[in-house]
């Protein structure tokens, strides 16, 4: 199920990899930015978050970076599996309970 | 918990026909969101209701679109009549706002307008 833009950038990793994804934010305001996995047919998945206090986010083989001063935002994943092929979103929180998204970026792992 | 239940998952209909989206959301969750999913214009936030009532509808495209929440529970996205330029994937949202976390998508409804 095609879910996402024709002209969408596409980072391609070998399995084992690991990968970085990067998203630039629009409001110097925004206080909560959230990284979201969607995988074909689906609706977009949480996979971590990160308040505007903090520059540094780690879970579970993800680490989400965020440099406040030239408003960007990265999504690490280590060492990438077959599983982790997806598109990926940044979405922003600056007005109340709305979040603004980004465009994606597809993330495209080879075995 | 199920998460967000949207129904039905896919919708094939003619242009002009009345088409009603379904969206249960994550229980004690207070707020829902309805997205719009394109190819072209990617996700767009339609309309976002609080404790039931719409705050913010500025994303809703015309006034064939509609959305309701008449308890918290249960809410609907109506278009009518509907065009094939409505043809996407939408998808209902919910969150509990003032608390931890963020907003849990449902799996969205594919339809289709010939």
């Amino acid at each position: 199920g095609e879910s996402v833009g024709l002209h969408l950038p596409t980072l391609s990793v070998q399995e084992g990899d690991n990968s970085i994804i990067n998203c630039a934010y629009s409001n110097s305001a925004s206080d909560y930015f959230i990284w979201y996995k969607q995988e074909s047919g689906k609706g977009p998945q949480f996979i971590i978050d990160i308040r505007s206090n903090m520059d540094k986010r780690q879970g579970q083989r993800v680490t989400v970076l965020l440099n406040k001063t030239v408003k960007h935002l990265s999504l690490q994943i280590a060492a990438t599996q077959p599983g982790d092929s997806a598109v990926y979103f940044c979405a922003e929180n600056n007005a109340g309970n709305m979040l603004t998204f980004g465009g994606g970026t597809r993330l495209m792992v080879k075995p | 918990d199920a998460g967000v239940i949207q129904s039905p998952r896919h919708e094939v209909t003619e242009m002009g026909q009345e088409v009603t989206l379904r969206c249960k959301p994550i229980s004690g969750h207070n707020s829902l969101f309805w997205y719009r999913q394109t190819m072209m214009r990617g996700l767009e936030l339609l309309i976002y209701f609080n404790n039931n009532v719409p705050i913010d509808d500025s994303g809703m495209p015309e006034d064939r679109f509609s959305a309701k929440m008449p308890n918290a529970s249960f809410s609907t996205l109506k278009i009518q009549p509907s065009e094939p330029r409505d043809s996407a994937v939408y998808f209902c949202a919910s969150w509990l706002a003032g608390g931890l976390g963020t907003q849990y998508f449902g799996p969205g409804t594919r339809l289709l307008v010939l």
